[in-house]
C-alpha cells in the first residue's frame, strides 16, 4: 500500500486567499484525522471522520476552517480566508477499527500564509 | 488544558546513552498510551504503546514503563544511536464508544551525538 498520500506537499499563498489540502486514506481504513502542527502549540487534532462522518470538529479553530469527506477515499480541509497565523504543516492520518489504535500519518502539506 | 504533560522538550545524549523520556496524565478514563517517533519532514509513527493492565513494554531497544498510580509512564531507549535523533510524542486516549481521538504532549526532541 501507498500509505496516506497527501497534496500538495507545500503550499505558499496570500492572506485571504482559499486554500485547499488532500488526503488519501489508506485503503480499507475507516477512521480519518486531520492534524496541525506548529512549534508552539505541537500537534493539535482539528477533527476525525468515522465512515466518512465527522465525528468530533472541537479542535478546528474557527469558521474559516472546513473539512469533508465525501468518500472513504477522499477528504478536504479547507481554509478561507487564509491568515498567517495558520502557517504549519497540516497531517492527515488514517486508521481501522480494530486495528489497534495505531495511526498512520501522511508526510503533511506545509503551509505557508504570506 | 494540557492532558498530558510531557518532559523534558529537548534532550541530547551521547552514543550509547539511556534517554528516558517523561509523561504525566491526568484523566484516570485513559487506556491506551503510545510513544510515537517523528523525523524531521516526515509524519509521525508509532513507535511503541501500553494499556494499563501492564507496567512495563519493550519491543527491541525502546521500554515503556508505566505507573497508574502515579498517573505517569515513559520511553527509555537502550543504547541510543544518532539514528535516534528524532521528536518523540507521548499520547493517551480512551477508548469509549467510537472515541479515536488521541491526546498528545508537546514532544521531546532528541539528538544522540555521536
Amino acid at each position: 500500500d501507498a500509505g496516506v498520500i497527501q497534496s500538495p506537499r507545500h503550499e505558499v499563498t496570500e492572506m485571504g486567499q482559499e486554500v485547499t489540502l488532500r488526503c488519501k486514506p489508506i485503503s480499507g481504513h475507516d477512521y480519518l484525522f486531520w492534524y496541525r502542527q506548529t512549534m508552539m502549540r505541537g500537534l493539535e487534532l482539528l477533527i476525525y471522520f468515522n465512515n466518512n462522518v465527522p465525528i468530533d470538529d472541537s479542535g478546528m479553530p474557527e469558521d474559516r476552517f472546513s473539512a469533508k469527506m465525501p468518500n472513504a477515499s477522499f477528504s478536504t480541509l479547507k481554509i478561507q480566508p487564509s491568515e498567517p497565523r495558520d502557517s504549519a504543516v497540516y497531517f492527515c492520518a488514517s486508521s481501522v477499527a480494530g486495528g489497534g489504535d495505531e495511526q498512520f500519518f501522511g508526510p503533511g502539506t506545509r503551509l505557508t500564509v504570506l | 488544558q494540557q492532558q498530558v504533560k510531557q518532559s523534558p522538550q529537548s534532550l541530547i545524549v551521547q552514543k550509547g546513552g539511556i534517554p528516558i523520556i517523561n509523561c504525566a496524565y491526568e484523566n484516570t478514563a485513559f487506556d491506551y498510551f503510545p510513544w510515537y517517533q517523528q523525523f524531521p519532514g516526515k509524519g509521525p509513527a508509532l513507535l511503541i504503546a501500553i494499556r494499563p493492565d501492564v507496567s512495563e513494554k519493550k519491543e527491541g531497544r525502546f521500554t515503556i514503563s508505566f505507573n497508574k498510580s502515579a498517573k505517569q509512564f515513559s520511553l527509555h531507549i537502550m543504547d541510543s544511536q544518532p539514528g535516534d535523533s528524532a521528536t518523540y510524542f507521548c499520547a493517551a486516549s480512551t477508548r469509549a464508544g467510537n472515541n479515536r481521538k488521541l491526546i498528545w504532549g508537546l514532544g521531546t526532541s532528541l539528538a544522540v551525538n555521536p
